[in-house]
């Protein structure tokens, strides 16, 4: 069954240090594959996503997230970590699963807080 | 350009009552989502329209939870009785052409079942 997961719940890191989060996934197919944040009493608003070509992507606001299909991972990154990044991000798996629909699987999330 | 917009924003019951909660998505998109999101947990499909038709709503708790899209925009979900266990938060989303195109969310609607 396809599935997606964030191993760390919860990260804090000091502003101004790099971040790297964590996401592994489960599916047979080509994945495409996505990155949200959600602020507190926010919707999501996504990052970045990979569909093909370039393994590493660039989105929003300084983030970056690199595909390693031999890993099944597609880790989020930045190199320099803002006070206002602290947040929920969630990793996505989006394909044609059981019934034929595409759709999204999401982590359960990984919690950032940021130290000053 | 409007987001998805959901309301109430939140909303508090006892167990047993209805609830109903709206969704408008972005202007000219023909796909809409619903989710549900516990408490910890990314959002988990509940429901997905194309158009005014449910292509997949496997994941929808038809005893209980209905939803509709009668014109092909807006869009209600209902729980009726709703239980303790329906704690969360609801999120509309809302695409262009569904499959790998980005789905936009709206704010959500936090219910509480006491």
């Amino acid at each position: 069954a396809q599935s997606v997961t964030q191993p760390d719940i919860h990260i804090t890191v000091s502003e101004g240090a790099s971040l790297e989060l964590r996401c592994n996934y489960s599916y047979g197919a080509t994945p495409y594959l996505f990155w949200y944040v959600q602020s507190p009493g926010q919707g999501l608003q996504l990052l970045l996503k990979y569909f093909s070509g370039d393994t590493l992507v660039q989105g929003i606001k300084g983030f970056e997230a690199e595909f390693k299909r031999s890993q099944s991972s597609f880790n989020l990154r930045k190199p320099s970590v803002h006070w206002s990044d602290a947040a929920e991000y969630f990793c996505a798996v989006g394909g044609a699963f059981s019934g034929g629909y595409n759709k999204l699987i999401f982590g359960a999330g990984t919690r950032l807080a940021v130290h000053p | 350009e409007a987001g998805v917009v959901q309301s109430p924003r939140y909303k508090i019951i006892e167990k047993k009552q209805p609830v109903a909660f709206w969704c408008n998505p972005i202007s000219g998109h023909n796909t809409l989502y619903w989710y549900r999101q516990n408490l910890g947990q990314g959002p988990e499909l509940l429901i997905r329209y194309e158009n005014e038709e449910a292509v997949d709503d496997s994941q929808l708790p038809k005893d209980r939870f209905s939803a509709e899209r009668l014109k092909g925009v807006d869009s209600t979900l209902k729980i009726q009785p709703a239980e303790l266990g329906d704690s969360a938060v609801y999120l509309c989303a809302s695409t262009s052409g569904g499959g790998r195109n980005t789905q936009y969310f709206g704010p959500g609607t936090r219910l509480t079942v006491l």
